[in-house]
C-alpha cells in the first residue's frame, strides 16, 4: 500500500537525451517534492508543487523541469540529460499543517547518464 | 554553507547500547525539526518530529530540542541491528512549511553484535 510510488526505479540514459521521472501519491497531499541524493550532499530540493498546475523552483533547479498535471501526479523532466545528473531521485508528498508538513518519500529512481 | 549540520558522520554502537546523534541549524527561521531514517536501497522514512523545546519520546527513540541554540539530538536506546541505517536531520521554517524540508548530510549508524 505504498502511498508514494515512483517510476522507473532504474534508468540508464544517454547524454543529451530526454528523461522523465514520474511520481504518484495516494496521500491526498497538496504538496509534492523532488529531491536528489548524492554522497557528500545529502538530499537537495530540485522542484516542488503546491497543487495541480503549480511548480516552484527549489535549491538546485538548473537543468530540470517539473510538471504537476493533477493532485496525484508530479513529474521531473530532464530535457538534455548530462552525466552530472547521475543520481538517485526521490519524490515526496506532504501537506498536513498540524504535522508541520512531514514528508513521505517514495522508494527512489536511480538514474545513470552515460 | 550547509544550513543543517549533523555530527558525527558515522557511529558504531554495540547491540543493546545507546546511540546519540546531533544536529544544529544555522538558520534561525528553522524552528521545526525531524529525524528521518533511511535503510539501504529505500527512501527516507520519518522517525519523529519535534517542534517544542524539551524532550519527545517514541519507543526507544528520544529527541531533544533546544530552540535557543537550534540544536536537536536523537538518542536511540537498546540499539538493534535493524537500527543500522543513515539518519537525517531535517528542518523547516513554520511560516513557509510548504516549501519543503532542508536536510543535513546524515549520520551513518552501524550496530554491531
Amino acid at each position: 500500500e505504498a502511498a508514494v510510488t515512483q517510476s522507473p526505479r532504474n534508468k540508464v540514459a544517454v547524454t543529451g537525451g530526454k528523461v522523465t521521472l514520474s511520481c504518484n501519491q495516494t496521500n491526498n497531499h497538496n504538496n509534492m517534492y523532488w529531491y536528489r541524493q548524492d554522497t557528500g550532499h545529502g538530499l537537495r530540493l530540485i522542484h516542488y508543487s503546491y497543487g495541480a498546475g503549480s511548480t516552484e523552483k527549489g535549491d538546485i533547479p538548473d537543468g530540470y523541469k517539473a510538471s504537476r498535471p493533477s493532485q496525484e501526479n508530479f513529474s521531473l523532466i530532464l530535457e538534455l540529460a548530462t552525466p552530472s545528473q547521475t543520481s538517485v531521485y526521490f519524490c515526496a508528498s506532504g501537506g498536513r499543517r498540524n504535522s508541520g508538513n512531514t514528508l513521505y518519500f517514495g522508494e527512489g529512481s536511480r538514474l545513470i547518464v552515460v | 554553507q550547509q544550513k543543517v549540520q549533523q555530527s558525527p558522520e558515522s557511529l558504531s554502537v554495540p547491540e543493546g547500547g545507546m546511540a546519540s546523534l546531533n544536529c544544529t541549524s544555522s538558520d534561525r527561521n528553522f524552528q521545526y525539526f525531524w529525524w528521518y531514517r533511511q535503510h539501504s536501497g529505500e527512501g527516507p522514512k520519518a522517525l519523529m518530529s519535534i517542534f517544542s523545546d524539551g524532550d519527545k519520546k517514541e519507543g526507544r527513540f528520544t529527541a531533544h530540542l533546544n530552540k535557543a541554540s537550534l540544536h536537536v539530538s536523537l538518542h536511540i536506546r537498546d540499539s538493534q541491528p535493524s537500527d543500522s541505517a543513515l539518519y537525517f536531520c531535517a528542518a523547516s521554517d513554520p511560516l513557509n512549511y510548504a516549501q519543503g524540508l532542508t536536510f543535513g548530510l546524515g549520520t551513518r549508524v552501524s550496530v554491531f553484535p
